[in-house]
């Protein structure tokens, strides 16, 4: 069955260190890979989306990898401060559909 | 501007009743979104429209109704609500015939309670 699985504990780091983040999934062939980030009580918002001929993308202190061997995605954020706080989600789409397929999200907590 | 915006944002019921939420954007988006987040955090996708159109229709009860009166605007409708239909109902929309290759933008929000 078609699996999207990221960690399910929080990751709590220092700041200042960089956080990563890990999606894999299996029986699926995405075209597209996006992250999102929602606080809590509020809707997701778009980070960033890579595409499967892609192998990295960068914004700002941002970056994420694709790897369609591995069938899995990093998610990396450099000297990440408290503001980095927040559940990220990561979300595949393939080239057939219109749905987009939501993981269930790992909290990461940034300690100043 | 609130790009994409859900009312209420609380809603507290009686099973059996009937409820309405409504979403609006404001970005100019041909399609648009209705998902579900359970206590667990999944977000589901239950519909999405294009232009007024149904695109996606999950295997949701049919007592979901979905109504798109114009491209700005989708709402949903539930009748005889029940105790399982509890969760946070998120409006979003993107750019395009909504294939996947689009940025989504979410709303805030309808935290549906029932009791």
């Amino acid at each position: 069955s078609q699996k999207i699985e990221q960690n399910s504990e929080a990751l709590n780091i220092q700041e200042g260190k960089t956080a990563t983040l890990t999606c894999n999934y299996t029986n699926y062939s995405p075209a597209y890979l996006q992250w999102y980030r929602q606080d809590p009580g509020r809707g997701p918002v778009f980070l960033l989306l890579i595409r499967e001929n892609e192998k990295e993308k960068r914004k700002e202190r941002l970056k994420v990898t694709f790897d369609t061997t591995l069938k899995q995605s990093l998610f990396h954020i450099t000297a990440s401060q408290p503001a980095d706080s927040a559940t990220y989600l990561c979300a595949l789409g393939t080239r057939s559909s219109y749905k987009l397929i939501f993981g269930s999200g790992t909290r990461l907590l940034v300690r100043p | 501007d609130t790009a994409v915006s859900q009312t209420p944002k609380y809603l507290v019921t009686q099973m059996g009743n009937d409820k309405s939420i409504k979403c609006e954007q404001n970005l100019g988006h041909d399609t648009m979104y209705w998902y579900k987040q359970d206590s667990k955090k999944f977000l589901k996708i239950m519909f999405s429209y294009n232009n007024k159109e149904l695109i996606i229709n999950e295997t949701v009860p049919n007592r979901f109704s979905p109504k798109s009166p114009d491209k700005a605007h989708l709402n949903l409708h539930i009748n005889s609500l029940e105790l399982g239909d509890s969760a946070v109902y998120f409006c979003a929309s993107s750019q395009g015939t909504g294939v996947s290759n689009q940025p989504q933008h979410f709303g805030d929000g309808t935290r549906l309670s029932i009791l």
